[in-house]
């Protein structure tokens, strides 16, 4: 399954809203009934940090401006409020059909 | 808390193998499925390979099918990748991630190790 990112970056204003999308070569609906597809943020410098699994489960610690949405094919990453340390790239990950990561969105501060 | 530990990396000449090692502290291990995945430098994440908390089932990417190996050793609550027959390719950072007990995500991640493939 690939895994298709854009923007792939985002320059976006302190305070300002950002969304990211991520599209999937084939539906993510699992035969158990679950999709799989999860958020993660990687600062610079650190290794990934998991915000979101299952399309909208915030993970524990993830602030609320975090959120998700979608299903099937696309996904959907928001932040409400984009504070200076959400800089970083952003990535969705599938787990399926075996584990694949998209190719990442950079979010930056104009 | 949660911490996983990397070692191993290194410098290799292409051809030659590695074997990485994760270490895990302030969880259940045997709970939990364990990943490998790898940045190369400037480059995004690419899983890589994944074993089931019981050691049950192994996956790999077809990028390493073949030449690398994911094992456990619950008794060492420690994670291995054996790589062998090295590329110039496979040179990147490798990070051991825990597996979510659900939603088959991975929710803790390692500082990584790096690992040079070069003669």
């Amino acid at each position: 399954i690939v895994m298709t990112q854009t923007p792939l970056s985002s320059p976006v204003t302190v305070g300002q809203p950002a969304s990211i999308s991520c599209r999937s070569s084939q539906s993510l609906v699992h035969s158990d009934g679950n999709t799989y597809l999860s958020w993660l943020q990687q600062r610079p410098g650190q290794p990934p940090r998991l915000l979101i699994y299952e399309i909208s489960n915030r993970f524990s610690g993830v602030p609320d401006r975090f959120s998700g949405t979608g299903a099937g094919t696309d996904f959907t990453l928001k932040i409400s409020r984009v504070e200076a340390e959400d800089v970083g790239v952003y990535y969705c990950m599938q787990a399926t059909q075996s584990w694949t990561f998209g190719q990442g969105t950079k979010v930056e501060i104009k | 808390q949660v911490q996983l530990v990397e070692s191993g990396g290194g410098v290799v000449q292409p051809g030659r193998s590695l074997r990485l090692s994760c270490t895990a502290s302030g969880f259940t291990f045997n709970n939990h499925g364990m990943h490998w995945v790898r940045q190369a430098p400037g480059k995004g994440l690419e899983w890589v390979a994944v074993i089931w908390y019981d050691g049950s089932k192994k996956y790999y990417a077809d990028s390493v099918k073949g030449r690398f190996t994911i094992s456990r050793d619950d008794s060492r609550n420690t994670l291995y990748l054996q790589m062998n027959s090295l590329r110039a390719e496979d040179a990147a950072v490798y990070f051991c991630a825990r597996d979510h007990i659900v939603g088959a995500a991975p929710d803790y991640w390692g500082q990584g190790t790096l690992v040079t493939v070069s003669s």
